[in-house]
């Protein structure tokens, strides 16, 4: 089956630990992003990738690392300088960047993280 | 920064009913698009639109955009009890989708 997964569900950082949340898609997509969301926040973007071996800051990057060194493989890395890291961590992939058409996002489903 | 605003933030129908969301956006967009979200899943896309479009359907689905207005509109004809869940807007600008905080449906039988 073709589809975005992210691993693992749920996980729990002792404070002053960085912890790597995967994503991993078979979908052949090029692009692929890393959101937060928080209640009644939304979702909110930490990076994005167009591209093997290149990425971008979002909104709300520091504190957050990332690497695109596969296509199909965009892990997240959320350091101990993220002040306030528990929340609903979303990973999405899609064909390609939304220019010049746009094209629909296809989401994992979620890594819920905790700090204890 | 959040793209797209929705409106109302949340909204309890009986089934049967139709359900009215709407979104609106600061900037200038090439696409805007539909998402829907049940508790702690992550987000199934329903519709997109583009911006030389005005009104697309999609089964039970209907959404419009007014890029004048900087507004869009989607309708949910007849829902269910299923439909309940949070919807979100999304517009594509650039590279990235940027979404709203949504609106929480509630469908009572």
């Amino acid at each position: 089956d073709g589809g975005i997964t992210q691993s693992p569900k749920y996980l729990f950082r002792k404070e002053g630990q960085n912890v790597t949340l995967s994503c991993e898609q078979n979908l052949n997509h090029d692009a692929m992003y890393w959101y937060r969301q928080d209640p009644g926040q939304g979702l909110r973007l930490i990076y994005y990738s167009q591209i093997v071996n290149d990425f971008q800051k979002g909104d709300i990057a520091e504190g957050y690392s990332v690497s695109r060194e596969k296509k199909e493989s965009f892990p997240l890395t959320v350091t101990s300088a993220q002040k306030n890291p528990t929340a609903f961590y979303l990973c999405a992939s899609s064909e390609m960047g939304q220019r010049p058409l746009g094209t629909e996002a296809f989401f994992g489903q979620g890594t819920r993280l905790t700090v204890v | 920064s959040q793209q797209g605003e929705e409106d109302p933030q949340a909204l309890s129908i009986q089934e049967g009913e139709n359900a009215t969301m709407n979104c609106s956006y600061k900037t200038s967009i090439n696409n805007l698009q539909w998402y829907r979200q049940n508790s702690g899943r992550g987000l199934v896309h329903l519709i997109l639109i583009r911006s030389n479009e005005r009104e697309k359907h999609s089964g039970r689905l209907r959404v419009t955009l007014d890029t004048s207005k900087k507004s869009s509109s989607l309708l949910i004809t007849a829902s269910r009890a299923a439909d309940t869940a949070s919807y979100f807007c999304a517009t594509g600008s650039y590279s990235t989708l940027t979404f709203g905080k949504g609106t929480m449906l509630l469908v009572s039988p």
